[in-house]
């Protein structure tokens, strides 16, 4: 399977600790996006990068959020002093970057703060 | 950011076609119609899109009104695993990421 890979998918957490997720795109993609789902909602945009420029980022992500992808291929989302607020399905995409190409996204990290 | 409307829910009987809807009246000239669907606990699910011409795949048909104001989805038999919430979103050329745009989408049960 060569879909979009996350790990892991599920988290759980206390309040305040640091967490880190990773996702791995589809290999010939160059456009990777994040988007946070809470329950009942649609995913909502947080952030994309055009292989490693991180190029665009939603007001939603806060301070304590951070995204890199070093090498433009796989990319980490960090968030620092976790709050209740903080949990929801963190889901990642990726797409080609010719032309109005769909996005391929993975099926999320469970983020449980407690 | 350009914006869609859609029912909440809708049923349907397994094996019947079904037509979800969608309106989009601020719809600009570029701006392509995309539906995604998302099973419960997967990521969403690429469907079909299309730009003005209706649109067929082997998962569905993309009915496009002339003026582009809705659109219409089409699963031509539904069958219980088409039970998901269906998103219609619009995205610009660019398709950068902050183009979609999701709402609350439509949740389609499907009745054996």
């Amino acid at each position: 399977d060569t879909g979009v890979s996350q790990d892991p998918r599920h988290k759980i957490t206390k309040r305040g600790q640091n967490v880190t997720f990773r996702c791995d795109p589809i290999s010939e993609h160059n456009r990777l996006y994040w988007y946070r789902q809470t329950l009942g909602q649609g995913p909502e945009f947080l952030t994309y990068f055009q292989n490693e420029a991180q190029l665009e980022k939603s007001r939603l992500l806060s301070d304590r959020f951070s995204a890199e992808r070093p090498k433009g291929s796989f990319s980490t989302l960090e968030i620092q002093r976790t709050e209740q607020g903080d949990s929801a399905m963190y889901l990642c995409a990726s797409s080609p970057s010719v032309g109005n190409q769909p996005q391929h996204f993975g099926d999320g990290t469970r983020l449980s703060i407690l | 950011d350009a914006k869609t409307t859609q029912p909440n829910s809708m049923e349907s009987n397994e094996e019947e076609p079904v037509h979800l809807p969608c309106n989009h009246s601020t719809i600009s000239g570029t701006d392509y119609i995309h539906w995604y669907r998302q099973l419960p606990s997967q990521g969403p699910e690429y469907v079909i899109h299309g730009l003005t011409s209706n649109v067929n795949n082997r998962m569905a048909s993309l009915a496009i009104a002339e003026d582009r104001k809705s659109s219409t989805l089409i699963l031509h038999r539904a069958t219980l695993r088409d039970a998901a919430v269906y998103y219609c979103i619009l995205s610009a050329p660019d398709n950068y990421g902050q183009n979609f745009v999701f709402g609350p989408g439509t949740r389609l049960s499907v009745l054996p």
